[in-house]
């Protein structure tokens, strides 16, 4: 069964410091990946996305996140963590039934990042 | 550019109420989904349509109906609505491309709870 997995209810870091919020994944085929962010009584946003190519995908925000295949992962990063980073994060893949025609999104549960001034 | 608008953000119903959740975008997509979000579940997949006329059910369809007339609306609709429906709802939209593009484009999301 195609799903996405996000092992940390909540991430913790200081402002300044590295953050990395990870991401699993299990699809048949090549994987079309993408990253979400939710603030507070908004809708999602869309961050960055990965189809093929080069295995660091750049997205909004300076955020980035590595496709990694043979751990089928696809963690989100940023070098230097803003309080305002602070959100809930969406891992989500390409649900691939009818060849990812109709580009439906499977999510993952979701990661708290909570960043400290 | 209004992108994605959902109404009523925020409603509250009574046991058997039934209501109608509206959606519509102004990007011309062909593709539109209804989502629902629960604390810790992420999102869940309700309907989902591929073009006007078109619908089909996602992964949690059970006590919704939905319609595609137009382009540009998909509206959800709640019958007998009961306590388990209480949830925010996300509509979203993207691009028929199914290749390097189609992201989905979400609306503020209509957080409903029943009573």
């Amino acid at each position: 069964a195609q799903s996405v997995a996000q092992p940390e209810d909540q991430v913790n870091v200081a402002e300044g410091n590295p953050l990395t919020v990870k991401c699993t994944y299990s699809v048949s085929g090549n994987p079309y990946l993408f990253w979400y962010v939710q603030y507070p009584n908004r809708g999602l946003q869309f961050l960055l996305k990965y189809i093929t190519g080069d295995n660091l995908v750049k997205g909004s925000y300076g955020f980035e996140a590595e496709f990694n295949k043979s751990q089928t992962s696809f963690h989100l990063k940023k070098p230097s963590a803003l309080v305002s980073d602070s959100a809930l994060y969406f891992c989500a893949v390409r649900d691939m039934k009818y060849g990812g025609a109709t580009n439906k999104l499977i999510f993952g549960t979701g990661t708290l990042l909570a960043v400290q001034p | 550019n209004a992108g994605v608008t959902q109404t009523p953000k925020f409603r509250i119903l009574k046991i058997g109420q039934s209501m109608t959740l509206q959606c519509t975008q102004d990007m011309n997509h062909n593709y539109m989904y209804w989502y629902r979000q629960d604390p810790g579940m992420g999102l869940k997949l309700i309907y989902y349509s591929v073009g006007a006329g078109i619908t089909d059910k996602g992964e949690v369809p059970n006590g919704y109906n939905v319609s595609r007339s137009t382009t540009e609306d998909f509206p959800l609709r709640l019958e007998l609505a009961a306590p388990s429906q209480t949830s925010v709802y996300f509509c979203a939209s993207s691009p028929s491309l199914a290749g390097p593009g189609g992201e989905l484009f979400f609306g503020e999301g209509s957080r409903l709870t029943v009573l």
